[in-house]
């Protein structure tokens, strides 16, 4: 079965710190993705990568950065935290037309 | 066979007139979303409904777990409006969950 590993799974950071979130797949997907749910809201595009070493921009990239080292792994990356970044965090590695999610990352910023 | 069936798969409206989409699942589905790809070919999420109906200015969504399909409503379609739009269903449970997207409808609207 599609494996999509999310660490931490959760996480408090401090304002105006550096968080980094970490996926990992062993589905050997091109395509990997990492969006943000807000509490009654659906999912939203931060960023994505359909190679290694290659990331695009999605729908609300302003504050993030993502890295893609490898096929397995896409990394978030929060250079200075904001309270407005409290979020769960899910990333997704991609077949066909099917989304396989990580379990998430709850990230609260004080 | 497919889990989300999309329909239709082409539409054109005349400005001012509206329509549906309809995407029928073939399990239970524990939500759904409605996306519109933009220019960049990004998804904009439109609506997240896990159960009944949700407005935002000329559309309306609404999901039926239990009936197993979604629909989307245009009314009033502006030129602005057409691009191609996308539902996508909630599947699984926690820890392993999978979003299924639809096949996709590519709305025309014209003068």
């Amino acid at each position: 079965e599609a494996a999509v590993t999310q660490s931490p799974r959760s996480k408090v950071a401090v304002t105006g710190g550096k968080v980094t979130l970490s996926c990992h797949q062993t589905n050997n997907h091109d395509y990997m993705y990492w969006y943000r749910q807000d509490t009654g809201h659906g999912l939203r595009l931060i960023h994505y990568s359909y190679v290694a070493d290659s990331t695009e921009k999605g729908d609300i990239p302003d504050g993030y950065k993502a890295s893609r080292p490898s096929q397995e792994n896409f990394s978030l990356i929060l250079e200075l935290a904001s309270l407005s970044q409290t979020a769960v965090y899910f990333c997704a590695s991609k077949q066909g037309d099917t989304l396989y999610f990580g379990a998430g990352t709850r990230l609260s910023v004080l | 066979g497919d889990q989300v069936e999309q329909s239709p798969s082409a539409l054109s409206l005349h400005e001012g007139t509206g329509s549906a989409l309809r995407c029928n699942f073939t399990t239970t589905m524990r939500a759904v979303q409605w996306f519109r790809k933009n220019s960049r070919g990004s998804l904009i999420n439109l609506f997240y409904l896990a159960s009944g109906t949700k407005e935002n200015g000329r559309l309306k969504s609404a999901f039926d777990s239990k009936e197993r399909y979604s629909t989307l409503h245009i009314r009033d379609a502006q030129l602005e409006d057409s691009g191609t739009y996308f539902c996508a269903a909630e599947a699984g449970g926690s820890g392993s969950w999978q979003l299924i997207f639809g096949s996709g409808t590519q709305l025309t609207v014209m003068p």
